[in-house]
């Protein structure tokens, strides 16, 4: 059954510490999507990758980092630098740069402690 | 710069009334329209698109949108509601190459 999966659903970060989210999809996409939610706000770019060992920064990307290792997966790491990290995080993914439908994971919500 | 809109935060609507849940988009280039639904606590889903063609799109479960170039929207309707149509609704615009851009959701609550 082909999909995106993230994981874990709910992660703890403590002060000053980096924490990373996993996003995998054996859906055969190319391109891949970070997106932060926060209430009334809708979602936000962080950062994309249109194919493997390539990404790029979207619209609030300071305070996180991605690889692109393979191409079933995207992490994503939200690093102490991360003032407000508390969010619904969602990762996405589309057949390949141009594909113009994205698809969703379930997403993680990270909390802060 | 580009944006979308969504004007109505939330919308209550009784059960088997009508519904509209309103976009509006800041370029009239060529944009490609989505709408996706929000369950709580869990990611987003294709509702149904426009790419080109007939401006009048529907998806699968009564829902359906039209665009309408010149007022820049791309309003989503459906005749009657049920209760499992409960949910948050995302409008989203996709200007540039793998560039999306999504409104800030509209809750729709149907109550019996």
């Amino acid at each position: 059954d082909g999909g995106i999966t993230q994981s874990p659903k709910y992660l703890f970060r403590k002060e000053g510490q980096n924490v990373t989210l996993s996003c995998e999809q054996n859906l055969n996409h190319d391109a891949m999507y970070w997106y932060r939610q926060d209430p009334g706000q809708g979602l936000r770019l962080i950062y994309y990758s249109q194919i493997v060992n390539d990404f790029q920064k979207g619209d609030i990307a300071e305070g996180y980092s991605v690889s692109r290792e393979k191409k079933e997966s995207f992490p994503l790491t939200v690093t102490s630098a991360q003032k407000n990290p508390t969010a619904f995080y969602l990762c996405a993914s589309s057949i390949g740069p141009g594909e113009e439908t994205q698809y969703f994971g379930p997403g993680t919500r990270l909390l802060v402690l | 710069a580009q944006s979308v809109t969504q004007l109505d935060s939330q919308v209550p609507v009784f059960e088997e009334a009508p519904v509209e849940l309103r976009c509006n988009y800041s370029s009239s280039v060529s944009v490609y329209l989505f709408w996706y639904v929000q369950y709580p606590n869990q990611g987003l889903q294709l509702l149904l698109k426009y790419l080109s063609g007939s401006t009048l799109v529907e998806s699968i479960n009564g829902f359906e949108a039209e665009f309408n170039k010149s007022q820049t929207s791309f309003h989503l309707r459906k005749p009657s509601v049920h209760i499992s149509d409960t949910a948050e609704y995302f409008c989203a615009v996709r200007y540039n190459f793998n560039k999306f851009y999504f409104g800030s959701g509209t809750k729709l609550n149907v109550k019996p």
